[in-house]
């Protein structure tokens, strides 16, 4: 059974600070997503990572795959008051489900 | 907007009720995927529909159904609900069958079991 752990689950930032994001996954996949949540929110798509050493930015967020290690990284760069949210990183299982990290809460401090 | 619509956004009822969310997925996508998402067991698959046929089912209560019809819209109908039923029920569409590509989630429904 496929499981995703995420570190940290909570990551309290200072802004202008960098930090990393966690993704580990238990069996073979190619296929990694990172989703944003704001509070009571919708998940907002961030990242689709589709093979390995895949390395995709936007903005101040960069997320890597290595599929050999079933890991994935979210580094955020000089963290923004705006970046606070929860983080999910997802990963399609064998039978074609996405299943979920426990997400990280993110909050950057000025 | 992701294009995805679920209706109610809040709904608040009694145990032992049975209520029906309602999601209608982004244009062209056949794809209908059910999420619950709460504090303790964070975002848990329900079920997946590719065109009105079910296709995954993950951790769905037997008291939990739900279908696809033929206009592609989905509902899924949580009956003898309990306390612990609480939770953000997400709709998630995406054009892809089989092999999941990206999903593309709703606001969300708020249920509130009392």
């Amino acid at each position: 059974e496929l499981k995703v752990e995420q570190n940290p689950l909570f990551l309290s930032m200072q802004e202008g600070k960098n930090y990393t994001i966690y993704c580990n996954y238990s069996t073979t996949s190619d296929r990694l997503y990172w989703y944003r949540q704001d509070p009571g929110k919708s998940l907002e798509s961030l990242f689709v990572l589709l093979s390995n050493g895949a390395v995709k930015q936007e903005g101040r967020l960069m997320a890597s795959l290595d599929t050999k290690a079933r890991l994935s990284t979210l580094h955020i760069t000089a963290a923004v008051h705006d970046l606070s949210a929860t983080y999910f990183c997802a990963v399609v299982n064998q039978g074609g489900k996405l299943i979920f990290g426990q997400g990280t809460e993110l909050s950057v401090k000025p | 907007d992701s294009g995805v619509t679920q209706t109610p956004k809040h709904l608040i009822t009694a145990t032992g009720q049975r209520v029906t969310l309602r999601c209608s997925p982004r244009s062209g996508d056949l794809s209908v995927y059910w999420y619950q998402q709460s504090l303790d067991q964070g975002l848990q698959f329900l079920i997946h529909y590719y065109n009105g046929e079910e296709r995954a089912k993950g951790n769905i209560l037997e008291r939990f159904s739900a279908q696809q019809f033929p206009d592609l819209h989905s509902e899924l109908n949580l009956s003898s609900l309990e306390l612990g039923d609480s939770a953000l029920y997400f709709c998630a569409s995406s054009v892809e069958q089989g092999r999941t590509g990206e999903l593309f989630f709703g606001e969300g429904s708020r249920l509130t079991v009392l």
